[in-house]
């Protein structure tokens, strides 16, 4: 079964320090990963997918399929980086999609 | 385009109570997907409805269920309230792999 694993609940970096979010996932088939944002207050919205392979924010992500990882990172932190941050494994079988969420990161910029 | 629109905001039920929650999807969505979003537990897939038809399921008891209308609106009900079911109830609708969540409907079981 296909799982995504954030080992961080909790990530505090000072402003201006480098950010690396975790993830890893378990999935034998070609996996599509996405990377959620959720500012407080606000709702859960997309940053970024790996198959676009962009910089949204400053972020970016890369698939690294040997060590089944999808890391989030960022050379300079900003405050308004402060947010909850999922990643996601798509599935798509025969029509079916489903997105298969990590417990998440809870980031924190210390200004 | 509007985005996703969920019905209420809040509730506050108690034990043993039944609650429908309600999720509009994005005009042209024809898929929508329920999770429940807790901080032990962080978001957990409830289930996904196209064209009216659950295609996907969580593990979740049966008192979770779901149904979704010809106009791709879904619903969501608990029944039998448990306080574990506290959480924020979020709906996404998609076009292929893309998600757009709604705000969530955040339920309190006292």
């Amino acid at each position: 079964a296909q799982r995504v694993t954030q080992p961080e609940k909790l990530l505090s970096v000072f402003k201006g320090a480098p950010v690396e979010l975790k993830c890893n996932y378990s999935y034998s088939g070609s996996p599509e990963l996405f990377w959620y944002v959720q500012y407080s207050r606000q709702r859960l919205q997309l940053l970024l997918r790996h198959i676009s392979r962009e910089s949204i924010k400053g972020f970016t992500a890369d698939l690294n399929k040997g060590e089944t990882s999808f890391h989030l990172k960022k050379p300079f932190a900003q405050e308004e980086d402060s947010a909850m941050y999922y990643c996601a494994l798509h599935l798509s079988n025969f029509g079916n999609e489903k997105l298969t969420f990590g417990t998440g990161t809870r980031l924190t910029i210390i200004p | 385009k509007a985005g996703v629109t969920q019905t209420p905001r809040y509730l506050i039920k108690t034990r043993g109570q039944q609650v429908t929650l309600s999720c509009s999807p994005i005009s042209g969505h024809r898929s929508v997907s329920w999770y429940q979003q807790t901080p032990g537990q962080g978001l957990q897939f409830l289930f996904e409805y196209f064209s009216e038809t659950q295609r996907n399921k969580g593990n979740f008891p049966g008192r979770f269920s779901g149904r979704q209308f010809s106009n791709s609106r879904s619903e969501m009900n608990v029944s039998t309230l448990e306080l574990g079911d506290s959480a924020l109830y979020l709906c996404a609708s998609s076009l292929r792999e893309k998600a757009f969540f709604g705000q969530g409907t955040r339920l309190t079981v006292v």
